[in-house]
């Protein structure tokens, strides 16, 4: 298995509050991701990363930002968490432009 | 922008029974992957197919990258073959992946 931890497993904020889920990989790939999955949507794309410092947006990507200061690590943070947040966070990587995708085992995030 | 459509939504087969799964896509795509989610959530890597025919055990996929389509093939299935499958592409030039909204597999014991 690819070496991606992500943390916390599971969190639950209160509306308004900031919250920051980490991603580490083990595996020195260049590319790094965060998804989201709801319920009837699928994964969506929120940011993902094409180097250290170098990010961009996905699909989703309002009321998220990301950093990248290490190769190994991508962070995520809700600057003020809302309920519509609610969802499973997934990381992925890649070593190259579109080669096969690696993800961790998840984030639950609950916005109460 | 691309489309990632999968079918069917939902199926229910008895333990045993072969299945096929598809991937309809909408534009030119780089790559190709289909991953299972199980129970608990975990996504697992069960082929990358760009392009061709690959078989793993029970599972076999074929992508026709030029008609825009992938298909899973589930073989003798298993409750353990339960969950969700998920089709993702990789869009031309860009490092995006795009999923399919899946299909969800229950296999009656």
């Amino acid at each position: 298995d690819a070496g991606i931890t992500q943390s916390p497993r599971h969190k639950v904020t209160e509306t308004g509050t900031p919250v920051t889920l980490r991603c580490h990989q083990t595996e020195n790939h260049r590319y790094m991701y965060w998804y989201r999955q709801d319920p009837g949507h699928g994964l969506r794309l929120i940011h993902y990363s094409y180097g250290v410092k170098d990010t961009d947006k996905g699909e989703v990507s309002d009321g998220y930002s990301v950093s990248r200061s290490k190769t190994e690590d991508f962070l995520l943070t809700l600057e003020s968490a809302t309920s519509s947040q609610t969802s499973v966070y997934f990381c992925a990587i890649n070593d190259r432009m579109n080669t096969e995708a690696f993800f961790g085992q998840g984030t639950r995030l609950t916005v109460v | 922008g691309i489309q990632v459509e999968q079918s069917p939504p939902d199926l229910i087969l008895q333990e045993g029974a072969n299945s096929t799964l598809r991937c309809n896509f909408s534009d030119s795509v780089n790559n190709l992957q289909w991953f299972h989610q199980n129970p608990w959530g975990q996504l697992i890597n069960l082929f990358y197919i760009p392009s061709g025919t690959k078989q793993n055990g029970r599972l076999s996929a074929t992508t026709v990258a030029t008609e825009r389509y992938s298909l899973l093939y589930i073989s003798s299935s298993q409750t353990t073959d339960s969950g969700v499958y998920f089709c993702a592409v990789g869009i031309s030039g860009t490092y995006k992946y795009i999923f399919g909204t899946g299909t969800r597999l229950k296999v009656l014991a």
